[in-house]
């Protein structure tokens, strides 16, 4: 069973506009989400986090917003650019674990 | 060098072989993670060591041995492994991974892509 649901395997956005990828979770003890970028040939590079006491958490063009109730968590990025074609993961994490629980990810296209 | 370097990038063997991975961070953390990422698949956690010493290991095979030597090192010891064991064997660390601490970002290598004939 799945704990971190990445339902889009993929996702296209034009230039200057808005990404949205999504993430669902199941297991109710994470209360810390990560969001990893990674490019072909590289390793994941870690991108933003968010602790469940908060809904949100911006940092620059990166945006991550949480909904507890709903097991939802969704990253914005915007204005969105060439550079950010990439596969994204999702990850959870409970309190005084060492683990993190990755989705499948998300490859994200921006179109020139 | 600076962040957490993996060798070597690509390794093919067969199924008698013996080899090893090496990973080897920059970052001054105490902690470290061998990954496993099979075509499809979420990453897996196989294996975690925290200041030298084996803290997890997620029912993996025997045929996977890892080895810790000090903080900034980590093998992974492989030997008569299978097809299906091909996949990106990916290498974290972070500053401290435990129950009194706080979260810790994980950061990763680029990886060694396996593939077993």
């Amino acid at each position: 069973d799945q704990q971190v649901k990445q339902n889009s395997p993929s996702l296209s956005v034009q230039e200057g506009r808005i990404s949205i990828l999504n993430c669902d979770y199941t297991n109710s003890m994470f209360d810390y989400f990560l969001w990893y970028k990674k490019y072909p040939a590289e390793g994941p590079t870690f991108l933003i986090s968010i602790s469940s006491i908060k809904d949100k958490n911006e940092d620059g063009r990166f945006t991550v917003f949480l909904n507890k109730s709903a097991k939802h968590l969704s990253l914005h990025i915007v204005p969105s650019q060439p550079g950010d074609s990439a596969v994204y993961f999702c990850a959870g994490s409970g309190a005084g674990s060492y683990q993190l629980t990755f989705g499948k990810g998300t490859k994200l296209s921006v179109i020139p | 060098e600076t962040g957490v370097t993996q060798t070597p990038r690509h390794l093919v063997m067969g199924m008698t072989n013996k080899k090893s991975l090496k990973c080897e961070q920059h970052l001054g953390h105490n902690a470290m993670y061998w990954y496993k990422q099979s075509a499809k698949k979420p990453l897996e956690l196989m294996f975690v060591y925290n200041f030298k010493e084996q803290t997890e290991n997620n029912s993996v095979p025997s045929r996977f041995s890892p080895e810790c030597p000090n903080s900034s090192h980590l093998f992974l010891h492989l030997h008569t492994l299978q097809p299906e064991d091909s996949a990106l064997y990916l290498c974290a660390s972070s500053r401290l991974a435990g129950p009194q601490e706080e979260y810790n970002e994980q950061f990763f290598g680029p990886g060694t892509r396996l593939t077993v004939l």
